[in-house]
């Protein structure tokens, strides 16, 4: 089955600046790539997702770069506030669209902090 | 729509007690898929069904672990005998066909002691 690495664990970053969380996978199958954040017991929701035929995708701040040779996908979020702060999850299935029966396999999240 | 309806939010019971925790997906999504959160595990896939039939169940547990989706609108995810090592936060999703995004309840926070 799919397995997803995800580091760092814990990322502390000053406000303004830029945080960078980095994933890789391990099945060439997989085709869809989405990040989940989740504020402190809240559940996770979905703020950007690649596809296997794009390399770069941003949304305002956020933007998700995605290598397939080298089966690793990261998130980029710039000029950072404190409303960021939270848990990013990174995930992969094969689904493509997601439209499949598959399951989205996780990364362990990293804990971002946005000091002040 | 009020989201993705999980029930009960805590549960806190005795080892070797039967637990229940219940789900119901936003009307109109065709699959759902069960989730357990542990910090050390982070969240794990347990379960997922595709209009109502179970597709992939190798991420449940062992055979303690048991799922069920009568119909479109319900799900239960039991555990018996349940255990302290089943301590988590246990997730419902939700996802419509053609698209990728999973919809997640608020979570049922499970306390074995």
């Amino acid at each position: 089955g799919e397995n997803v690495e995800q580091h760092p664990s814990t990322l502390s970053v000053q406000e303004g600046d830029s945080a960078v969380i980095k994933c890789t996978y391990s099945d060439s199958a997989s085709n869809y790539f989405p990040w989940y954040k989740q504020e402190l017991g809240k559940r996770p929701q979905l703020i950007i997702d690649i596809r296997s035929n794009v390399g770069e995708k941003k949304d305002q701040r956020i933007a998700v770069t995605l290598n397939k040779t080298a089966k690793h996908f990261s998130l980029h979020i710039t000029e950072t506030q404190p409303e960021d702060s939270a848990v990013y999850f990174c995930a992969a299935s094969e689904g493509g669209t997601g439209g499949g029966a598959d399951g989205l396999t996780f990364g362990k999240g990293t804990h971002l902090i946005i000091q002040p | 729509d009020a989201g993705v309806i999980q029930s009960p939010r805590h549960e806190v019971t005795e080892m070797g007690q039967e637990v229940t925790l219940r789900c119901k997906p936003i009307s109109g999504h065709n699959s759902l898929f069960w989730y357990r959160q542990t910090m050390m595990r982070g969240l794990e896939l347990l379960i997922y069904f595709n209009n109502n039939v179970p597709i992939d169940d190798s991420g449940m547990p062992e055979d303690r672990f048991s799922a069920k989706m009568p119909n479109a609108s319900f799900s239960t995810l039991k555990i018996q005998p349940s255990e302290p090592r089943d301590s988590a936060v246990y997730f419902c999703a939700s996802r419509p066909m053609g698209t990728g995004e999973l919809f997640f309840g608020e979570g049922s926070r499970l306390t074995v002691l």
